[in-house]
């Protein structure tokens, strides 16, 4: 195990309201990233850090936002969940040396 | 900017016969090339990577794939699955050098299903 931790795995939630996805991870790592999973899309990048309050868009971005106050927890954040956010949200860590994304297990969010 | 096209969203083989999983990438840049797979309710693991230097790589479950830059593809390949091959695959492109690597353009995946 890379060390990575989602919570929660499921939520339901309605529009209008706020989510926070937490990604954790043991591994020290300096960068993190979330991405989205939808079908026939593949994965995309919505945000990313490399390092503690620096962060970055990624290629869907728009209503979204992140934080990284410790090294070890990357928060995704939507202020306002619409049914478009429906998805599974995956965070990764990246290991500098060998160039390989590890990725958690996954958050599937429903948005009704 | 890259993209990444998977040219097949199913693959249905029967074990023990071959299979070639088509992934063709845009790119204006240097890039390093991918290939994740995905069981079912889990996240993605790699399976096998270009970075530089030989251009057929290979993974430890007999997986291969060829790194054909002038086709700008990277086709992943086997001789000879295995109904435990059965999954979802996906191709990935980001830039060469610095710290890119985390920042990867995805394909559209393919879920290769072995049948008995």
């Amino acid at each position: 195990d890379a060390g990575i931790t989602q919570s929660p795995r499921h939520k339901v939630t309605e529009t209008g309201t706020p989510v926070t996805l937490r990604c954790h991870q043991t591994e020290n790592h300096r960068y993190m990233y979330w991405y989205r999973q939808d079908p026939g899309h593949g994965l995309r990048l919505i945000h990313y850090s490399y390092g503690v309050k620096d962060t970055d868009k990624g290629e869907v971005s728009d209503g979204y936002s992140v934080s990284r106050s410790k090294t070890e927890d990357f928060l995704l954040t939507l202020e306002s969940a619409t049914s478009s956010q429906t998805s599974v949200y995956f965070c990764a860590i990246n290991s500098p040396n060998t160039g390989e994304l590890f990725f958690g297990e996954g958050s599937r969010l429903t948005v009704l | 900017a890259q993209s990444v096209t998977q040219l097949d969203s199913q693959v249905p083989v029967f074990e023990e016969a071959p299979v070639e999983l088509r992934c063709n990438y845009s790119s204006s840049v240097s890039v390093y090339l991918f290939w994740y797979v995905q069981y079912p309710n889990q996240g993605l693991q790699l399976l096998l990577k270009y970075l530089s230097g030989s251009t057929l790589v290979e993974s430890i479950n007999g997986f291969e794939a060829e790194f054909n830059k002038s086709q700008t593809s990277f086709h992943l390949r086997k001789p000879s699955v295995h109904i435990s091959d059965t999954a979802e695959y996906f191709c990935a492109v980001s830039e060469a050098g610095g710290t890119s690597y985390g920042k990867l353009t995805f394909g559209q995946g393919t879920i290769l299903t072995v049948h008995p």
